[in-house]
């Protein structure tokens, strides 16, 4: 059984602060690496994929990667309320599987 | 480019009722994910299609079924619908089965 887990939440910051999410997977083939932002009552929105060791800027996101200790996480720099959501990690273990995720962590943003 | 898009975006059926959902991925994209999702269980996967083939399924009872035509557009039907079936019904698409996904707004079944 393929899993992803994210640690327990919910996850409180004050504004400004780093927000750090993090999530380990259990299929050491895992090639695709996805964090989504999912807003209460809409959709999952994809914020970031990596497929390589190391770490992936883009604006405030940062997305790390260690296949070694089958860990990805997502750091929010300057949080703003706005980020307030629950985060999905989204794993995928190659061309002919699927994408599993894990149950997400709710992030709270303090003003 | 348009988004994923899903109809109906709200249903209500009674138990025992079938109900088709549809879904059109972005222009170009050839797989089709569906995914339930209630509060307490999460994001779980139903099945995916790719070229019209389904190539992974989860791990749902036989009553859930999809299909994908030509043109990419996908379907999904529920059969004898049970209160349990009551969730939020997402459709998402990809440019192949190893990229990202991107999800529609979703259904939203209520089944009383």
């Amino acid at each position: 059984q393929k899993e992803v887990e994210q640690n327990s939440g919910p996850l409180s910051v004050p504004e400004g602060a780093i927000a750090s999410l993090n999530c380990t997977y259990s299929d050491r083939g895992s090639q695709s690496f996805f964090w989504y932002r999912q807003y209460s009552g809409k959709s999952p929105e994809l914020i970031m994929f990596i497929y390589s060791n190391g770490d992936k800027e883009d604006g405030r996101f940062t997305a790390q990667l260690n296949k070694a200790s089958q860990y990805v996480s997502l750091l929010i720099r300057d949080s703003q309320p706005s980020d307030s959501a629950t985060y999905l990690c989204a794993v995928n273990a190659g061309a002919n599987s699927k994408l599993t995720f894990g149950k997400g962590i709710t992030l709270s943003v303090r003003p | 480019k348009a988004g994923v898009t899903q109809t109906p975006r709200y249903l209500i059926k009674t138990r025992g009722q079938q109900v088709t959902l549809s879904c059109s991925p972005i222009s170009g994209h050839r797989s089709v994910s569906w995914y339930q999702q209630t509060p307490g269980q999460g994001l779980q996967f139903l099945f995916e299609y790719f070229s019209e083939t389904q190539r992974n399924k989860g791990n749902f009872p036989g009553r859930f079924s999809g299909r994908q035509f030509s043109n990419s557009r996908s379907e999904m039907n529920v059969s004898t619908l049970e209160l349990g079936d009551s969730a939020l019904y997402l459709c998402a698409s990809s440019p192949g089965r190893e990229y990202e996904q991107y999800f529609g707004p979703g259904t939203r079944l209520t089944v009383t």
